[in-house]
């Protein structure tokens, strides 16, 4: 079974603090991704990763930075949180292509950002 | 642009209905199209479709693709209260890797 986690589940920090979230995942996936979910607007991608060291920015990277020193953790950073980064975030990852092309998401981390 | 849009929004059903979600997309370089249900946590996979005219099913679930009208239909019989979720739909482009999701569509299923 795939496992996805994440740092923590709820997360509450004040504006201007840097934060960090991670993601680890155990079955040697090449793609890790992290997106923000948020009413009316969906799953929103922020910036996604397909090798080691290799990062491309999705929708909405601004404001936001990620990591990704070994291939099973994948981190993302604000670097000065503001109030309209209060969101879901959820990371998944997945294989790189082919028949078995499913994403599996971690349990998401609720932030709220005062 | 690369979209994914789904419809309807939000659908309130009597447990026993049968219903219909629909998922368009016009996506780059298309690669797959998958479905998730969301309760109160992460999206959990359900279904991945590549090739068209082939129908998926898992249980009272089921689900289609046709490429040439670029949709997907998800379709679940026998509702029960236990299939209210939101339900997503994702395409996977080989430009880049990405995946393209939809903003869902809020499923209530009522006794």
């Amino acid at each position: 079974d795939v496992k996805v986690t994440q740092s923590s589940r709820y997360l509450v920090k004040r504006t201007g603090e840097k934060v960090f979230l991670e993601c680890v995942q155990d079955m040697d996936h090449e793609n890790m991704f992290w997106y923000r979910q948020d009413p009316g607007l969906g799953l929103r991608l922020i910036y996604f990763s397909y090798d080691v060291k290799m990062k491309e920015k999705g929708d909405i990277p601004e404001g936001y930075s990620v990591s990704r020193e070994k291939k099973e953790r994948f981190s993302l950073i604000l670097e000065s949180a503001s109030t309209n980064q209060t969101s879901m975030y959820l990371c998944a990852s997945s294989l790189s292509s082919g028949v078995r092309d499913t994403q599996y998401f971690g349990p998401g981390t609720r932030l709220t950002v005062l | 642009e690369d979209k994914v849009v789904q419809s309807p929004l939000s659908l309130v059903v009597h447990e026993g209905d049968t219903v219909t979600l629909n998922c368009s997309y016009e996506v780059t370089n298309f690669r797959s199209l998958l479905w998730y249900k969301q309760e109160k946590k992460a999206p959990t996979f359900l279904f991945m479709l590549t090739s068209s005219g082939i129908e998926k099913k898992s249980g009272r679930l089921s689900s289609i693709l046709d490429k040439k009208e670029l949709s997907s239909i998800l379709n679940i019989t026998a509702t029960q209260t236990g299939d209210s979720a939101i339900y997503l739909c994702a395409v996977g482009s080989n430009t880049g890797n990405q995946f393209y999701f939809g903003t869902g569509t809020s499923l209530t299923v009522i006794p």
